[in-house]
C-alpha cells in the first residue's frame, strides 16, 4: 500500500523568506513522487516531480523539491517566498510497481499563507 | 495549448436529484482521470479512462455513479441519486499516455457539487 502524509495544515511565512512545505511518504520499493498546487476555485496544478536521478528537482515557479530516501521525505522548497504563493500544496505517492493502473494517493494538503 | 475544460463549474441540486459533469482533455491524451476532492482532503480517485476502456473504476460507487469515454475523447461522470455526502468538487485531469506512472497529469478547474 502507498501513502503520502503532509504533517502542516498550515504553514505561514513572511514574503522574502525561504518556506518549506512538509511530505513524507510510504511505498515499497523507489517512489514517484509529484507536487501540485491548487489557486481558489482552481484545478491542481503540476509543479514538479521525481521519478529518478538526482534527488534534487526544480520545478515550476522557483519551486524546488527534494528526495531523501532515508527519511522517506520530498520537502517542498522555495528559496524567497511571494505572496502570490499563497495556496493549497497537494503532494502525491505513486507506486511504479502497480501495472495496469497507476493510482497515485494524494495528501491532505497544506495551506501556505505569505504575508506582506 | 488548450487545457482541461469541465462544465458546469458550480452546481446545486436537491438530494436524490441527478447530477451530470462533462470534461474535455488535452487534445491528444489518451488517459483520462474523474477525481473527487471532498473539503479538507487532497482529490480521491474515481475512475481512469485509456482511450474509451476502464482501467480502474476500483473507488467509483458503483450503485450511484457512472463514466463514459464512447469515443476516446471527451466523458461524463454521472451521480443517481445523489446523496448530502457527495458534495464535493469532481476534478478531471488528462495525461499523455497513462501507461508509464511517470505521466503527469494536467487538471482542469473542476466542477463544485453542492447537495442539499
Amino acid at each position: 500500500a502507498q501513502s503520502v502524509a503532509q504533517p502542516e495544515d498550515q504553514v505561514n511565512v513572511a514574503e522574502g523568506n525561504p518556506l518549506t512545505v512538509k511530505c513524507t511518504y510510504s511505498v515499497s520499493g523507489n517512489p514517484y513522487l509529484f507536487w501540485y498546487v491548487q489557486y481558489p476555485n482552481r484545478g491542481l496544478q503540476f509543479l514538479l516531480k521525481y521519478i529518478t536521478g538526482d534527488n534534487l528537482v526544480k520545478g515550476s515557479y522557483g519551486f524546488e523539491a527534494e528526495f531523501n530516501k532515508s527519511q522517506t521525505s520530498f520537502h517542498l522548497k522555495k528559496p524567497s517566498a511571494l505572496v502570490s504563493d499563497s495556496a493549497l500544496y497537494f503532494c502525491a505517492v505513486r507506486d511504479p510497481r502497480m501495472r495496469g493502473s497507476y493510482i497515485p494517493t494524494f495528501g491532505r494538503g497544506t495551506s501556505l499563507i505569505v504575508h506582506p | 495549448e488548450a487545457g482541461v475544460a469541465q462544465s458546469p463549474r458550480y452546481k446545486i441540486i436537491e438530494k436524490r436529484q441527478s447530477v451530470a459533469f462533462w470534461c474535455n482533455p488535452i487534445s491528444g491524451h489518451a488517459t483520462l482521470y474523474w477525481y473527487q476532492q471532498i473539503l479538507g482532503q487532497g482529490p480521491k480517485l474515481l475512475i481512469q479512462f485509456q482511450n474509451n476502456g476502464v482501467v480502474d473504476d476500483s473507488q467509483l460507487p458503483k450503485d450511484r455513479f457512472s463514466a463514459e469515454r464512447l469515443k476516446g475523447v471527451d466523458s461524463t461522470l454521472k451521480i443517481q441519486p445523489a446523496k448530502l455526502e457527495d458534495s464535493a468538487v469532481y476534478l478531471c485531469a488528462s495525461s499523455f499516455e497513462g501507461t508509464g506512472s511517470t505521466d503527469t497529469q494536467y487538471f482542469g478547474p473542476g466542477t463544485r457539487l453542492t447537495v442539499l
